[in-house]
């Protein structure tokens, strides 16, 4: 069955190191997504990629990066990590073709602490 | 800004009784709308869509109501089981906005048995 993971499911890193977190959809999907989830804030839209080589920046785009360079992986890059960067991170995917390319198929997510 | 919001953060009902979830929508120009359910520790799952060319759309015990009106949308779980406790989000797409999607806070949804 297709799929879409997320690792690793847990990470603690120190204030200023660069952490990756790594996304593989084998939905076979165009359009890939990054989100943060924080009490009191929903899901909101780190970056977004609309196929390979395509990258946009999302509302809390700041401190972040994304690199697509196949069809199925869209790796989060934070920089220099912040502890405003604690969060719940989520990928998510979707066709991107009609009505369907809206529904959105979300990864188990990521539990990341900055200390 | 465009903005997606909930009218009730929290709602408790009991088993087998019906629960309604509101969500207010501020962009008259959004034309399409999802329901998502979050159980803890999850990630969001689809439940059912709607366009805004439609005021209903009915599911599996779930039904969603379009009121672009009043820019209202409202969840309907009928029966509702202990599963359905969760976190539903409302979300928009934006009319020209591509694929992004906006979501709402979130409300949480307690059954009791």
């Amino acid at each position: 069955d297709a799929e879409i993971t997320q690792s690793p499911r847990h990470k603690i890193t120190e204030t200023g190191r660069q952490v990756t977190l790594a996304c593989h959809q084998t939905w076979n999907h165009n359009n890939m997504f990054w989100y943060r989830q924080d009490l009191g804030h929903g899901l909101r839209l780190i970056h977004y990629s609309y196929g390979v080589h395509d990258t946009n920046k999302g509302e809390v785009s700041d401190g972040y990066s994304v690199s697509r360079s196949n069809t199925e992986d869209l790796p989060l890059t934070l920089e220099s990590a912040a502890s405003s960067q604690t969060s719940v991170y989520f990928c998510a995917s979707s066709a991107g073709w009609g009505s369907e390319g809206y529904e959105q198929y979300f990864g188990p997510g990521t539990r990341l602490t900055v200390t | 800004g465009e903005s997606v919001g909930l009218h009730l953060p929290t709602l408790s009902v009991q088993e087998g009784d019906n629960s309604i979830i509101n969500c207010a929508y501020s962009n008259s120009a959004s034309d399409y709308f999802i329901w998502y359910k979050q159980e803890s520790g999850k990630g969001p799952q689809f439940i059912i869509d709607i366009r805004s060319n439609m005021d209903k759309r009915q599911g599996q015990r779930v039904t969603v109501l379009l009121n672009k009106t009043v820019k209202h949308l409202s969840l309907q779980i009928a029966a509702t089981q202990p599963g359905d406790s969760a976190v539903y989000f409302c979300a928009e797409n934006l009319e020209g906005g591509g694929f992004k999607t906006i979501f709402g806070a979130g409300t949480r949804l307690f059954v009791k048995a």
